[in-house]
Formats: structure tokens, C-alpha cells, sequence
């Protein structure tokens, strides 16, 4: 079965600092997506970035970066010179390659940048 | 402004009550979706459409029930057989795009619902 096992349930960072946030996944299919959301308190889940599994390099947008690790099945979320408004819970996720678009997620990581 | 509304944000149900969260999307998108979120955890898939006037249950579909008479609608019924519905609830949608694709699921602002 699908699994998304994120370990760190906080994490504080320095403003301005780089953070990682860890995420390892669990698949048998050759084919998937990997996706980090970020939960702010009001709520609602805000896309940040995507990885696929036969990508050849790791995602970036803006100061978000995807560390992809095939291998390892890890997609660490780095988060570089962190902001005030950087804190909030942060969800891994995957989608198998199937149709579905099915999204499994992890438990979360709650992040608080400190001035 | 394209987006996801969910209403209402907050809700209470009564003891054997059935109560109804609303999901509109103006995206254009083929698929929805429902979540559940309980405490310290991450989201599980209640159910989810592909196409109108057809859904599939997700992980934990009993108790709840959905329709989808209209593309841009997919209300979630809370049911009396539902024991334990207090929890945040965020609606999705999706292109449907090919399998191996992106196919972001955006999210609604959510629906807080709690027991009396």
C-alpha cells in the first residue's frame, strides 16, 4: 500500500535561515507524483510544488525546492530565507499514476519562523 | 476570480441529523474531490468525481453520501450513520488530465463542522 511518512511534526527555523522538511514515501508503481501543500491556521491548503517520478531534475519555484531522492524515496521540501508568513503546517503527498488522481497524505509538519 | 468556495464555513449537527456541505468550483474542472481532516493528521479521501452524475467512494466513504448533478457542484452529505463527524472538511478539484500528468488539486477554504 501507499504511504507518506513525514517524521518531524515541528520544525523551528530562524527568519531568513534555510529549513528541510523531510518526506519519505512508500509505492510499488513505477509511475507517481509527489506534491508538498502548505496549511496555513485559516485553513485551507495551498499548492506549492511537484515532482514526478520520472522528472530527471528536482522541482523549483521560487524559494521552494523539491531534494528528490529516487532512490532513497525521499522528497524533502526546502524552504530558503524563510519568512514570517512561512509559518504554517506543511503536507506531503502522492498520487499513484493511475487515473484517479487519488492524493495519500502525510501527517504533517508544523513550522514556526522565528524573528 | 477562478476558485473553490466551500460554505458554510462553520456547522454544528444535532444528534441523528443529516447536514449538507456546499463545494462550487469555477475552475472548469472535471473532477472533485472530499477530504476529511482530523487533528495532527493529514487528509483522507471521502469520495471523489470524475464526471458528472458519477462518483467513487474514497478511503472512508461510510457514513457520507454525494451527488453530482452539475459540473461545477459536488455537495457532501453528512449522514446520522456518520458516529464521529466532528473534523474539517476541504472539497478539491482537478483537470483530468492524462495519468503521469500534474493534474493539481486546488482546495476550498474548508468547513469546520462539530457535533452539539
Amino acid at each position: 500500500a501507499q504511504k507518506i511518512t513525514q517524521t518531524q511534526p515541528g520544525m523551528f527555523v530562524q527568519e531568513k535561515e534555510a529549513v528541510t522538511l523531510d518526506c519519505t514515501y512508500d509505492t510499488s508503481d513505477q509511475s507517481y507524483g509527489l506534491f508538498w501543500y502548505k496549511q496555513p491556521s485559516s485553513g485551507e491548503m495551498i499548492f506549492l510544488i511537484y515532482q514526478g517520478s520520472y522528472d530527471q531534475q528536482n522541482a523549483t519555484e521560487g524559494r521552494y525546492s523539491l531534494n528528490f531522492q529516487k532512490a532513497r524515496k525521499s522528497a524533502n521540501l526546502v524552504i530558503s530565507a524563510s519568512q514570517l508568513g512561512d509559518s504554517a503546517m506543511y503536507f506531503c503527498a502522492m498520487r499513484d499514476g493511475g487515473a484517479t488522481n487519488k492524493l495519500i497524505f502525510g501527517t504533517g509538519t508544523l513550522l514556526a519562523v522565528q524573528p | 476570480d477562478g476558485g473553490i468556495t466551500q460554505s458554510p464555513k462553520y456547522l454544528f449537527r444535532k444528534e441523528g441529523q443529516n447536514v449538507t456541505l456546499s463545494c462550487e468550483q469555477n475552475l472548469n474542472h472535471d473532477a472533485m474531490y472530499w477530504y476529511r481532516q482530523d487533528p495532527g493528521q493529514g487528509l483522507r479521501l471521502i469520495y471523489y468525481s470524475q464526471i458528472v452524475n458519477d462518483f467513487q467512494k474514497g478511503d472512508i466513504a461510510e457514513g457520507y453520501s454525494v451527488s453530482r448533478e452539475k459540473k461545477e457542484s459536488f455537495p457532501l452529505t453528512v449522514t446520522s450513520a456518520q458516529k464521529n463527524p466532528t473534523a474539517f472538511y476541504l472539497c478539491a478539484s482537478s483537470i483530468l488530465g492524462l495519468a503521469g500528468h500534474k493534474n493539481i488539486q486546488y482546495f476550498g477554504a474548508g468547513t469546520r463542522l462539530s457535533v452539539l
